[in-house]
């Protein structure tokens, strides 16, 4: 089952544009929450990341907001650029002795000049 | 110099044949992953090791045996190969102190199988 579900599955914007993908998570036994960005032919990197204690975090034009009591967060890019065109990643960082990332789906992104 | 790499990166081979992909890192972590990444592009993990010991071993086919000779190294042996088995497949490790779920990947091993 999948325990991080991730939306939308692909995402076309114009370059300024605003870039929104959401994520919702069912389990509890997660403690941190990162955005892992994936470009054609590398291994995922992390973005940034967010502890289920704060609302929002803020990193240059990438911003996470968190709503605990509904198990949901979601990705903002600022200003969306042609090189933010890559797959996105949101995840979820168990607690617990055998800790492991559990990925949602990924969302294409594509910005367009 | 690449913190986490993957040998071979493309692996092309027929069914029922056995293969290896090798993984070392020079982060100087003790947590190391095996992920496989499929065509739509889901990750998903099967393994982990922590200090040479296997710490995660989701429902993969027993075919799939991990190794850690020692705690930079992560190799992946697949017996048997089928045409299901084809994907990239990613190895990753993390500081095992660290709380922040900060994985860091290779570039991943494209496994064809025909």
């Amino acid at each position: 089952q999948q325990q991080v579900k991730q939306s939308p599955q692909s995402l076309i914007v114009q370059k300024g544009g605003i870039s929104i993908i959401n994520c919702a998570y069912e389990n509890t036994a997660f403690d941190y929450f990162p955005w892992y960005q994936q470009f054609p032919g590398k291994g995922p990197a992390l973005l940034i990341a967010i502890r289920p204690d704060v609302s929002e975090k803020k990193e240059g034009r990438f911003t996470i907001s968190f709503n605990k009591s509904a198990k949901q967060f979601s990705l903002h890019i600022m200003d969306s650029q042609p090189g933010d065109s890559a797959t996105y990643f949101c995840a979820a960082f168990s607690s617990g002795s055998a800790r492991q990332l559990t990925f949602g789906s990924g969302t294409q992104l594509t910005v367009l000049p | 110099d690449t913190a986490v790499s993957q040998t071979p990166k493309y692996l092309v081979t027929q069914m029922g044949n056995d293969k290896s992909i090798k993984c070392e890192q020079n982060l100087g972590h003790d947590t190391m992953y095996w992920y496989k990444q499929d065509s739509k592009k889901f990750l998903k993990i099967m393994f982990s090791y922590n200090n040479k010991e296997l710490i995660i071993n989701e429902t993969v086919p027993n075919r799939f045996s991990p190794k850690s000779p020692d705690k930079a190294h992560l190799n992946l042996h697949i017996n048997s190969l089928e045409l299901g088995d084809s994907a990239v497949y990613f190895c990753a490790s993390r500081r095992t102190e660290s709380n922040t779920g900060e994985l860091f990947f290779g570039e991943g091993s494209r496994l064809t199988v025909l």
